[in-house]
């Protein structure tokens, strides 16, 4: 299977805990963006990078949140010292440079207890 | 802020009939529209895009239009299947940055 992959699938935490997930991208692809979507709403940008660069975080995404692309193929997003309202799935998207649609993996859904 | 608005309650139709989805933007046109299937747990699916100097794109059984005046893109699927029922997302974008997604409408095709 050549789509984006995401791993862990699900991930259940206790509050103050930290969570790192990882995003696979298409292999071709420069693009890889993170969302956040949680029960009946669509999913919220986080933040996107082109290549090894970060160029875009929304104002959504608080200090507790990183993500990194070091080498500009896989990515992670980690989460430190979780909160209940951080409970929502995780969704990683990858594009090529010279399309504007995004291909999206399975997500990881993050509950925090 | 730019905003996308779907209705949020489900709409059923009939195996057959033609599903029509809206789609609502605030503020200046987008330079483009993108619509996606999600299927519960899963991450969404493209469907198509549709730029804000076109006014309708086609694809299979899908056709997609792009309204500048109201300020809104249908999403029609004509022969509607059960296998059609999901959830639709309209997202506005501009550049290869991000995408503001709706909350989806649910689409519920019965036999």
């Amino acid at each position: 299977d050549t789509g984006v992959s995401q791993d862990p699938r699900h991930k259940i935490t206790k509050r103050g805990q930290n969570v790192t997930f990882r995003c696979d991208p298409i292999s071709e692809h420069n693009r890889l963006y993170w969302y956040r979507q949680t029960l009946g709403q669509g999913p919220e940008f986080l933040t996107y990078f082109q290549n090894e660069a970060q160029l875009e975080k929304s104002r959504l995404l608080s200090d507790r949140f990183s993500a990194e692309r070091p080498k500009g193929s896989f990515s992670t997003l980690e989460i430190q010292r979780t909160e209940q309202g951080d409970s929502a799935m995780y969704l990683c998207a990858s594009s090529l440079t010279s399309r504007l649609e995004q291909f999206f993996g399975p997500g990881t859904r993050l509950t925090v207890l | 802020s730019q905003k996308i608005e779907q209705n949020s309650e489900a709409l059923n139709i009939q195996e057959g009939k033609t599903a029509t989805l809206t789609c609502n933007y605030t503020n200046y046109s987008p330079a483009y529209l993108q619509w996606y299937r999600q299927d519960p747990g899963r991450g969404p699916v493209f469907l198509l895009l549709i730029r804000e100097n076109e006014k309708e794109k086609r694809k299979e059984r899908l056709k997609v239009t792009f309204d500048t005046t109201l300020k809104q893109s249908l999403f029609h699927i004509t022969a509607s299947q059960p296998a059609d029922s999901a959830t639709y997302l309209c997202a506005r974008g501009s550049g290869y940055s991000t995408l503001t997604f709706g909350k989806g409408t649910m689409l519920l095709v019965s036999p």
